[in-house]
């Protein structure tokens, strides 16, 4: 079954400083991969999404990821996070050919300290 | 454009009672998603509806939970004769199309069960 694996439930970080937010995925065939956002009490927000095309994917607040098809990883990035960006990040995919339902990991919780 | 509106945003049950989740998608979007977020967990996908057929309820309990998306109207999750289990946010996506994965979630309804 196809499963995404976030490997760090928390992850503190100083303000200013550059984040990383692991992400693997489980699958032999193509992927579609997304990133979203949840703030407290809130939806979730689409950081952004690899379809196809390039493998460095830019999305919004200075966001970006990788995705790397022989590691089988969709890394999230930012060169310097703020306070803001304290929040809870989900990881998600789709199996092409296989429906359009979403298949999340269980999330990392962003933590940005002064 | 509104976007995704799920209503109520917060609904308290007791035991046995029923609780009906509203989803109102996006001007345009014909095709919505339920999911559930257990507290800790990610989320879980639950049932993808077009309007007035059930595309795929894989996820969804066998027993008390249904859902429907009439011709007019908001998409409704009926859960009967709720449980403490059941108590959890259920988000509402939608998205323009199949193959189309521009999904749209909403705010989200708290369900907690007393």
């Amino acid at each position: 079954a196809q499963s995404v694996t976030q490997l760090d439930s928390q992850v503190p970080v100083f303000e200013e400083a550059p984040v990383e937010l692991r992400c693997n995925y489980s699958s032999s065939v193509s992927v579609y991969l997304f990133w979203y956002v949840q703030y407290p009490n809130q939806g979730l927000q689409l950081l952004l999404k690899y379809l196809s095309g390039s493998t460095l994917v830019k999305g919004i607040n200075g966001f970006e990821a990788e995705f790397n098809k022989s590691q089988t990883s969709f890394h999230l990035r930012k060169p310097s996070v703020h306070i803001s960006d304290t929040a809870e990040y989900f990881c998600a995919a789709i199996l092409t050919g296989g429906g359009n339902k979403l298949t999340f990991g269980t999330g990392t919780q962003l933590k940005v300290e002064l | 454009n509104a976007g995704v509106m799920q209503n109520p945003r917060h609904l308290v049950r007791r035991r046995g009672q029923e609780a009906r989740l509203r989803c109102s998608p996006m001007k345009g979007h014909s095709h919505v998603y339920w999911y559930r977020q257990l507290p800790e967990e990610g989320l879980k996908f639950m049932v993808y509806l077009q309007k007035e057929n059930i595309i795929d309820e894989s996820g969804m309990p066998k027993e008390r939970f249904s859902a429907e998306f009439p011709k007019e109207g908001p998409s409704i999750l009926r859960i009967q004769q709720v449980v403490r289990g059941d108590s959890a946010a259920y988000f509402c996506a939608s998205s323009p199309g199949m193959d189309n994965y521009g999904y749209t979630f909403g705010s989200g309804t708290r369900l907690t069960v007393v």
